[in-house]
This record gives structure tokens, C-alpha cells and sequence, in this order.
């Protein structure tokens, strides 16, 4: 059982690039999120999804886009990297939205440069 | 913006110690807490997740209590051991979905 896996595990971007960071679960699990970690900083929620077709903002949005065309899938887009986006990212999964513990990718090292 | 705060930040232990770790958070609306177990170069493991005020967790040598009424969980290592060396990670939520982490408190323990 894979549980969370996450892709890329370190990314260097320079300003202005994009890219997705995959993340995906065989857990059959409907809740899904995306974190961000800085030093010094709790775990950021970026985006959360509900289900299949339903995502909703977290505390951090700004700079980033989700999609969730499959329980399964549930990947990160960076449009136009900048320096604040350097950090490490992590994607999770529940089975319950706050009750059930999350289950956590291994996370992805992202430096815009 | 709900605030969840870890205390002490950090904290260095012998093998064999016992310790605590507290975590404090908005008593209003609460939903449920969480503790997660973070190694370094490994993503977080959750330990515990407790909904009622006065629930008591246990998983080995760690357990956990809550009190919702003040606020407040302690986290507890009974004989501390070099592997649990990690960052602690506490979370807690007042809306439906969204879970707030605090900063964590960073176990070393020695030899």
C-alpha cells in the first residue's frame, strides 16, 4: 500500500516558471491538502479539496492553483514562481475532514532562484 | 486566524527521562487535536487525534491528554529513547476542514 506519493522530492525553479507538483493516494480517501512548511513556521494549508471536482482555499492561496479530476489525484500548480515560494511542500490526505488523522506525502523541496 | 501554540520550542533530554510537551489552543469551537510525530528527512506520522474533553491517549511509551474547556493538550514520553528524537507537531481546527499546526517542539534525546 504506496498511502501518499509525491512528486518531485526537490526542484530547483527559476522566477517567473511554473510547474506542478503530483500528488496521489490509494487510500480511497475524499480529503485532500496541500501544506507548505517554512522555517521557523507551522504547516501553511494552501488548498484542500473535498471530493472529485470540489477545492477551496486555504490560508496561503496566493500563487497557486488546484484540480481535482480524480478521488486519486490531487496536483499543485505554481504559476509564475518567486522567491516567497521557496519552501517545502506537503501533500495529505484524510479520510474524514478533521476527526481522522492526515496522512502525509514525503514532501517536495522547491527553491525559485 | 486561529493561533495553536507549542511550548517549549525545543528541549534536550537523557535517555531515560521523561518529558512533556504542552499545546495550547482556542477553547472555542473546537473540533479536534492531533499530534504528529516528525523525523527528520521523513514526513509527519500521526500519533493521536482526540475529540473530547478528559480523552486519553496512549500508543507505547507516549500518551497524550486533552482539555478542551482551558484549552490545552499535554504529550508525554515516559523513559525518552534516542529514536524518539523528532519534531512534535500539534494541530487543532475550529472550522470544518481546516487544521492549524503549531510550530512544534524539537525532542533531542541523548545517549
Amino acid at each position: 500500500n504506496a498511502g501518499v506519493t509525491q512528486t518531485p522530492k526537490f526542484r530547483i525553479l527559476k522566477i517567473g516558471q511554473s510547474m506542478t507538483l503530483q500528488c496521489a493516494q490509494d487510500m480511497n480517501h475524499n480529503y485532500m491538502y496541500w501544506y507548505r512548511q517554512d522555517p521557523g513556521m507551522g504547516l501553511k494549508l494552501i488548498y484542500y479539496s473535498v471530493g472529485a471536482g470540489i477545492t477551496d482555499k486555504g490560508e496561503v492561496p496566493n500563487g497557486y492553483n488546484v484540480s481535482r479530476s480524480t478521488t486519486e489525484d490531487f496536483p499543485l500548480r505554481l504559476e509564475l514562481a518567486a522567491p516567497s515560494q521557496t519552501s517545502v511542500y506537503f501533500c495529505a490526505s484524510s479520510y474524514a475532514p478533521y476527526n481522522e488523522k492526515l496522512f502525509f506525502g514525503s514532501g517536495t523541496q522547491l527553491s525559485v532562484l | 486566524i486561529l493561533n495553536v501554540e507549542q511550548s517549549p520550542q525545543s528541549l534536550h533530554v537523557q535517555e531515560g527521562d521523561s518529558t512533556n510537551f504542552t499545546c495550547s489552543f482556542p477553547s472555542s469551537n473546537f473540533y479536534a487535536l492531533h499530534w504528529y510525530r516528525w523525523e527528520t528527512a521523513k514526513s509527519p506520522e500521526a500519533l493521536f487525534v482526540m475529540t473530547l474533553n478528559g480523552d486519553e491517549k496512549k500508543k507505547g511509551r507516549i500518551s497524550a491528554t486533552l482539555n478542551t474547556k482551558e484549552g490545552y493538550s499535554y504529550l508525554y514520553i515516559k523513559g525518552s529513547q534516542p529514536e524518539d528524537s523528532a519534531t512534535y507537531l500539534c494541530a487543532s481546527n475550529t472550522g470544518f476542514q481546516k487544521l492549524v499546526f503549531g510550530t512544534g517542539t524539537r525532542l533531542l534525546v541523548s545517549p
